[in-house]
């Protein structure tokens, strides 16, 4: 079964780039021939929201209420995903969840636990 | 495009059930049959409950089901149980590649 951790800062400053990883174990990110990988931020108290997706090819999907910040990248000799986003304010606080998504069934299937990430002077 | 609408709690007795809606435009939930839909206990992360708007992964109770009429996707948990209790949010494929969740539903079981 596949597992995934996210690691990364807990405190960004405002202004300046969050950037976080995801350890992909117990498969290979290039063997799920129909899983791409995302990221998913939730704000403290508040709902889900998608951030972008990624297939190991490099072939990549955003929101578009922040593509103009975010980046999603692969390296799949480390077997992992990472996520920037640049310019960050206080709206950008909240827990950044990677998973992974169907490409056919379009859904969610496995999710890390989460890490926090607090944007704040 | 807007998330999708939820209504921000339900609730029900032990034993009883539940009814939980999401509603979505033509762009997404009227449009397509990829709405799914996760529990989150407090805390935790997500698991997936419902995909393909009526469809249970392996290890998801009968109790949980999932339709679709037009643009509202509905979760239905019967025979409602404590452990039932938690934060559940739909999601929906959308035009463009787009993916909106719903706003979160509280579950109580009282």
């Amino acid at each position: 079964q596949v597992q995934l951790q996210e690691s990364g800062p807990g405190l960004v400053k405002p202004s300046e780039t969050l950037s976080l990883t995801c350890t992909v174990s117990g498969d290979s990110i290039t063997n799920r021939d129909t899983f791409f990988w995302s990221w998913i931020r939730q704000s403290p108290g508040k709902g889900l929201e998608w951030v972008a997706n990624i297939y190991y090819t490099g072939t990549s999907y955003y929101n578009p209420s922040l593509k103009s910040r975010v980046t999603i990248s692969v390296d799949t000799s480390k077997n992992q995903f990472s996520l920037t986003l640049t310019s960050v304010t206080a709206t950008d606080t909240a827990v950044y969840f990677c998973a992974t998504y169907s490409g056919s069934r379009r859904n969610f299937d496995y999710w890390g636990q989460g890490s926090l990430v607090t944007v704040s002077s | 495009q807007s998330a999708l609408t939820q209504p921000p709690s339900a609730s029900g007795s032990p034993g009883q059930s539940v009814t939980i809606s999401c509603t979505g435009t033509n762009s997404d939930i009227g449009t397509y049959n990829y709405v799914s839909w996760y529990q989150q206990p407090p805390g935790k992360a997500p698991k997936l409950m419902i995909y393909e708007d009526r469809k249970r992964p392996s290890g998801v109770p009968d109790r949980f089901s999932g339709s679709k009429s037009g643009n509202t996707a509905s979760l239905t948990v019967s025979g409602l149980q404590a452990e039932d209790e938690a934060d559940y949010y739909c999601m929906s494929y959308a035009d463009n590649n787009n993916l909106l969740f719903g706003g979160g539903t509280k579950l109580t079981v009282l």
